[in-house]
């Protein structure tokens, strides 16, 4: 079974630009969170998506924005992308909203914005 | 703030050593605690869940959570060079988000 998959892996953008990653969970999985990962710390929550509804955001900006679709796969959309929006992004599946049976990352995109 | 707070490192052992890494945890509506294991440049990989009081075992890695102090441990016995990785200790509450710490580097020294 194929695990958390993202694309691009990596992304090169110019500032003022718009970006937007793509995630597929596990099968079966029904629930998708986005999290922002800087370098030396710990992911930052972004999103959380569950059947197609928006079920949780975090502090981050309107520029900042997702969505569900039918078959569970997500994409995050960043508009007027600024220096610091340069961080590995990363996709987390699971199976509901509950996080009991864990959280299981994609391999992340890397975000670079120059 | 919601936070969680791992004793930053960094932190080397010996082979066959045990880690010990450490995490506390300030909202007191969190029920469910995990640790990540992050090799550079990768993603987070799960490698404990602990929802309950006590300990929790799997292989060579031990889960601790105390409520009544609001801290989580993993002991990792046996280490291995293979170990050597950043710890991430995450918890989740009612608002059912992960709640990351900085992390914690592990180094074993062959």
């Amino acid at each position: 079974d194929a695990g958390v998959t993202q694309s691009p892996t990596h992304l090169i953008k110019t500032r003022g630009q718009q970006v937007t990653l793509r995630c597929s969970p596990i099968s079966g999985h029904k629930s998708v969170s986005w999290y922002q990962q800087v370098l030396g710390q710990g992911p930052q929550f972004i999103f959380q998506y569950y059947e197609k509804e928006e079920r949780g955001r975090g502090n981050f900006p309107d520029r900042f924005s997702a969505r569900q679709f039918p078959n569970y796969s997500s994409e995050l959309n960043v508009n007027a992308l600024l220096l610091g929006d340069s961080a590995l992004y990363l996709c987390a599946s699971s199976l509901g909203l509950d996080l009991r049976q864990g959280a299981f990352f994609g391999q992340g995109t890397r975000l670079t914005v120059v | 703030q919601k936070e969680v707070e791992q004793n930053s490192g960094p932190l080397s052992v010996p082979e066959g050593a045990i880690a010990s890494l450490n995490c506390t945890y300030s909202d007191r509506g969190s029920q469910s605690f995990f640790w990540y294991r992050q090799y550079s440049g990768k993603s987070p990989e799960l490698i404990m869940s602990i929802y309950s009081n006590g300990d929790k075992e799997d292989g060579r890695f031990t889960a601790q959570l105390n409520k009544a102090s609001q801290y989580v441990s993993l002991l990792i016995r046996d280490s291995q060079p293979s170990d050597s990785a950043t710890y991430l200790c995450a918890a989740s509450g009612s608002a059912r988000q992960l709640t990351f710490g900085s992390g914690t580097q592990l180094t074993v020294l062959p």
